[in-house]
């Protein structure tokens, strides 16, 4: 079956510390893949996307992922965590549709 | 401009009431979209609209009626909801009308209450 996983419900991490959020994909074939990012509240803004090509990919605010097809996986990361990236992140999936993971709520600690 | 609204940003309706939700976009794109999402829990597609035609229906009740009068505008009409239909209700964009997996543009919602 299609599916989507973000196997972290909820990660804390310390302000200036790296970030890595875990999403990975079950498809016939390499999706579209994409990360948003949603404040409370807020809609959904894209950080990044990939669809062919170089599989590291940047993105805004200073995120980067990586597709690894070996792995089915679309890893978000960031090198140094500030306390405004406190949010939820969406990992989602293109294919003849949208669909999202379940989300991972990040944590910024002072 | 680059932004995806809604109005209004809250909306209170009791179960007989008619209401609207209006979503607006003037980036040119060929795809708009309706999405509900409940608490702590990922958006949900409910409806598809491609070059102001509906394309994909995700089993919706009718009580929800989407309306595309125009290339740059949205809506959903609500009647008769039911307190479980409480939640943010998500427009979004993209720009090609026949990929609905490309990437979306999101308006910031409007959270619906049903009492």
């Amino acid at each position: 079956a299609q599916s989507v996983t973000q196997p972290d419900i909820h990660i804390t991490v310390s302000e200036g510390a790296s970030l890595e959020l875990r999403c990975n994909y079950s498809y016939g074939a390499t999706p579209y893949l994409f990360w948003y990012v949603q404040s409370p509240g807020q809609g959904l803004q894209l950080l990044l996307k990939y669809f062919s090509g170089d599989t590291l990919v940047q993105g805004i605010k200073g995120f980067e992922a990586e597709f690894k097809r070996s792995q089915s996986s679309f890893n978000l990361r960031k090198p140094s965590v500030h306390w405004s990236d406190a949010a939820e992140y969406f990992c989602a999936v293109g294919t003849n549709d949208m669909r999202f993971g379940a989300g991972t709520r990040l944590t910024v600690k002072p | 401009d680059t932004e995806v609204t809604q109005t209004p940003k809250h909306l209170v309706m009791g179960m007989t009431n008619k209401k609207s939700l209006k979503c607006e976009q003037h980036m040119g794109h060929r795809a708009m979209y309706w999405y509900k999402q409940k608490a702590k829990k990922p958006p949900e597609l409910m409806f598809v609209y491609s070059y102001e035609k509906l394309s994909i229906n995700e089993s919706v009740p009718s009580r929800f009626s989407p309306e595309c009068p125009n290339s740059s505008l949205l809506n959903l009409h609500l009647h008769a909801l039911q307190p479980e239909d409480s939640a943010l209700y998500l427009c979004a964009s993209s720009q090609d009308g026949a990929a609905v997996w490309s990437e979306q543009y999101f308006g910031p919602g409007t959270r619906l209450t049903v009492t």
